[in-house]
Order: C-alpha cells, then sequence, then structure tokens
C-alpha cells in the first residue's frame, strides 16, 4: 500500500525568508500524482501545488515550488519569501492516477509552518 | 469557483446520539469524500461515494454510515456518537474525470461528550 511520510510536524520560517517542507513516499507504481495542500488555523483547505509524475520538470507557483526527486520517491515544498499568511498545516499527498477507489488520495501526517515576522 | 460547505461549524452531541453532518457542492462533481482530521494523524477517508447512491468504504468506515440521494448533496451519518468520534470532519469534492483535485470544505468540529 502506499503510504505518505512528512517527518518535520512543526517547522518555522521568519519572514521574507526561505523554507522547505519534506515528503517522502512509498509506492510500486510509475504514473501517479503528488499533491501539497494547505490549511490555515479556521480555514477551508486548499491546494498548493501539483506534480505529474511523468513530467520531469518541477512545478511552480509563483513563491511555491517543488521538488520532485522521483528515483528517491521524494516530494519537497519550497516557500520563498515567505509571509505571515503562509502559516498553516501543510499536507503532502499522492494519488494513483485511476477513477474510482484507486485513485483516493493518501494524505501525510501534516507539517505546522510557523511565521515569524 | 468550486464551493463546498457543511451544514455547521461547531456541533456539540451526547453520547448515543444520532448525527448527521450535510455536505453541500455545486460544481456537478461526481465523486464526494468523508475525512477525519485529528492532530498527529492527518486526514484518514472515512467513506467515499463516486455517483448518486454509489458509496464506498474509506480507510476507518466503522461506527459511520453515508447517504448521497442527490448529485450535490452526501451526508455522513453517525448512527450513534461515541467519545472517540470527536473530531474534526471534512468533506471534499472532485469531478469523475482524471482531474485530480479535491475541493474541501470548511469543516465541522464535532464533540461529543
Amino acid at each position: 500500500a502506499q503510504t505518505v511520510t512528512q517527518s518535520q510536524p512543526e517547522m518555522s520560517v521568519q519572514e521574507a525568508e526561505t523554507v522547505t517542507l519534506s515528503c517522502t513516499y512509498d509506492t510500486s507504481e510509475s504514473d501517479y500524482y503528488l499533491f501539497w495542500y494547505k490549511q490555515p488555523p479556521s480555514r477551508q483547505m486548499i491546494l498548493v501545488i501539483r506534480q505529474e509524475a511523468y513530467k520531469q520538470q518541477n512545478a511552480t507557483e509563483n513563491r511555491f515550488s517543488v521538488n520532485f526527486q522521483k528515483a528517491a520517491k521524494s516530494f519537497s515544498l519550497k516557500i520563498s519569501d515567505s509571509q505571515l499568511g503562509d502559516a498553516a498545516m501543510y499536507f503532502c499527498a499522492y494519488r494513483r492516477p485511476n477513477l474510482g477507489s484507486q485513485g483516493n488520495l493518501i494524505f501525510g501526517k501534516g507539517t505546522k509552518l510557523s511565521v515569524k515576522p | 469557483d468550486v464551493k463546498v460547505t457543511q451544514s455547521s461549524r461547531y456541533l456539540v452531541k451526547r453520547t448515543g446520539e444520532k448525527v448527521f453532518l450535510e455536505c453541500v457542492q455545486d460544481m456537478d462533481h461526481e465523486n464526494m469524500f468523508w475525512y477525519r482530521q485529528d492532530p498527529g494523524l492527518g486526514l484518514r477517508l472515512i467513506y467515499f461515494s463516486y455517483d448518486v447512491k454509489m458509496k464506498e468504504k474509506g480507510d476507518i468506515p466503522e461506527g459511520y454510515s453515508v447517504s448521497r440521494e442527490k448529485k450535490e448533496r452526501f451526508s455522513l451519518i453517525l448512527e450513534s456518537a461515541s467519545t472517540n468520534q470527536t473530531s474534526m470532519y471534512l468533506c471534499a469534492s472532485s469531478s469523475g474525470a482524471i482531474s485530480y483535485e479535491q475541493y474541501f470544505g470548511p469543516g465541522t468540529r464535532l464533540t461529543v461528550t
């Protein structure tokens, strides 16, 4: 079975600095999707960034980028120029490219990011 | 924008009560999901539905049931609430195509006393 591991329960970063959140996963599949979701305090979970495993190029969304290492099964999230609004729980998730039950998301346990002014 | 709404943000129930958590999405999504979120455990899938009246068990279905009579609405039912069901419950939806994003509701924080 697939598993997703986030080894950092909590992280802290100074405003305007860069922080990297770690995620590793275990799968025997060659094709899949990876995601980072953000859950601000008392607010809805939203998608930050996605990566298709067949794409070698790392995904980027403004200040958010990933370092996808397929062979190492690693999918880290880099937040550049951190802002106070980046403070949130971040969840890494894995999805098989199947419909129905085989395509459900598998989440890591989350990393709580604090941003210091 | 996709909107997923949940009937309550906070709910307090007594042990043994029957509890209904409602979720509605407005994007005509085929798939809907119920997760439970607990500190240090992340999100765990309780049940999901890929069509009206269709449902499948997730990782932790014990003590829960679901109902999907209409495409836009997915209900989670606690037949007899217990204190170990005190948790945050998140609903999500996604389209039936291989479109991978799930859209989440704001969550319901349920306390069972």
